[in-house]
């Protein structure tokens, strides 16, 4: 494997399931992101781990609980979702550095839909 | 608060000629780098070019280049010689300041479509 990659690709879910989202990134970086990409809107950045220490929880709300055991994996764990949660769930790493451009690497997405 | 935004929700141009997607920022921070990113229909966010606040020259990758212009800022991207395999998304992002992270804020994206 190289890259970013994220699995599922497609997760069907209810209101009152719970499940994972994995992501894993194959480039040594030392840090990682979750995003969501609604429809229209642009992608928000909702959790960040630098090192393994989250850095950023950009009011996310509760349902949704990140984990990073280290610096290669990245989860996000779902439990009582609403329906206007369903969207496509990004995935990056990058390695931060103070110069350069520390650009992100995006894995190809979990669609979530919630029923 | 900063802000990127992106004016052209679709944009249409036919194989092998050039076409300028435009993207403004907004910030108080001299420092700061913007980003473009392609999105297929796959998902996937494609990292394309990148410009820092400090880059004397514009950016260039391939058939990329990145029209800077930090008086106006704005950071259009220029597409040479369209293929249809560059039909897509593309999303202008600008990052935050360093400070032990890399914070990106994305714009709502322009769908550019390649005719032959």
């Amino acid at each position: 494997e190289t890259g970013v990659t994220q699995t599922p690709r497609h997760l069907v879910m209810g209101m009152t399931n719970k499940k994972s989202l994995k992501c894993e990134q194959h480039l040594g970086h030392n840090a990682m992101y979750w995003y969501k990409q609604s429809a229209k809107k642009p992608l928000e950045l909702m959790f960040v781990y630098n090192f393994k220490e989250q850095t950023e929880n950009n009011s996310v709300p509760s349902r949704f609980s990140p984990e990073c055991p280290n610096s290669s994996h990245l989860f996000l764990h779902l439990h009582t979702l609403q329906p206007e949660d369903s969207a496509l769930y990004l995935c990056a790493s990058s390695q931060v550095a103070q110069e350069g451009s520390n650009e992100q690497f995006f894995g190809p997405g979990t669609r979530l839909t919630v029923l | 608060a900063q802000k990127i935004t992106q004016t052209q929700p679709g944009m249409f141009v036919q194989e092998k000629e050039a076409v300028t997607l435009d993207c403004t920022y907004d910030t108080s921070d001299p420092s700061y780098g913007l980003f473009w990113y392609k999105q297929p229909s796959s998902g996937e966010m494609i990292f394309l070019i990148y410009q820092g606040s400090y880059d004397q020259q514009n950016a260039t990758e391939g058939r990329y280049s990145l029209n800077f212009q930090k008086a106006r800022k704005s950071a259009n991207l220029v597409i040479s010689a369209s293929q249809l395999g560059d039909s897509a998304m593309y999303f202008c992002a600008m990052r935050e300041p360093f400070y032990n992270t890399d914070k990106l804020i994305f714009g709502t994206g322009t769908r550019l479509q390649v005719f032959p």
